[in-house]
């Protein structure tokens, strides 16, 4: 399973962009990159998922260079209730089904934001 | 359109009780995975089913137990509690023949398992 490494933690202050970066290098050909957010006593929630160079949806932009050993999720414009855990997670590329693959969660970067 | 739903929210047994934690996947998914998430920790991956049966396990002891019913709903159970299994168990759900990409697990807010 490829693991990934990310910041413990950062802080940031309210309306600043913030940029978490997640290293994977044993990522496989067909994983794809995925980050969740997590709320204390509440489940993981997807954010984005990306296979190469950048992808951008409502909430959050992800940019993955050509090697593919590294991401970085961006959240624009912070606000308080963005204060959360963010999760950068590979899938392990095996199984049945692209459905099938067990999620390997590290611990997460806790972001703080600051008013 | 339904999320991924879990019950009960909160749930406290003493060493040695079983308990079991019941969740409905989210409409349109078939498959169901498993994860304890300790204080601090990001969640581990405890096992998934798919057609009723466990397809992938992951490092936990044979104390830990599932079962698929056929309209893809799940129950996790766990014999002879240990203070240790105190956790948030969270359920997700997903589609097992997802096209072309990888889909995102979709989670459920977890059940809160207390051990005295």
């Amino acid at each position: 399973l490829a693991k990934t490494t990310q910041p413990i933690s950062m802080d940031s202050y309210e309306g600043q962009e913030v940029n978490i970066t997640c290293s994977h290098n044993n990522i496989a050909t067909n994983d794809y990159i995925t980050w969740y957010q997590q709320f204390p006593s509440q489940g993981p929630r997807f954010i984005i998922q990306g296979y190469k160079t950048k992808v951008t949806n409502e909430v959050a932009s992800l940019f993955i260079p050509a090697d593919r050993k590294s991401s970085t999720l961006s959240l624009p414009r912070v606000s308080l209730s963005d204060t959360a855990v963010y999760y950068c997670l590979v899938g392990d590329g095996e199984g049945s089904g692209a459905g099938s693959y067990q999620l390997t969660f590290g611990k997460g970067t806790k972001l703080s934001v600051i008013p | 359109d339904a999320g991924v739903t879990q019950s009960p929210t909160h749930l406290i047994k003493t060493r040695g009780q079983q308990v079991t934690l019941r969740c409905s996947p989210k409409s349109g998914h078939d498959t169901v995975s498993w994860y304890q998430q300790a204080l601090g920790q990001g969640p581990q991956f405890i096992f998934q089913y798919y057609e009723e049966e466990e397809r992938q396990r992951g490092n936990f002891p044979d104390r830990f137990s599932g079962h698929q019913f056929p309209n893809y709903s799940s129950e996790l159970n766990v014999n002879a509690l240990l203070l240790g299994d105190s956790a948030l168990y969270l359920c997700a759900s997903s589609l097992m023949e997802a096209s072309n990409s990888n889909q995102p697990q979709h989670f459920g807010d977890g059940t809160r398992l207390s051990i005295l």
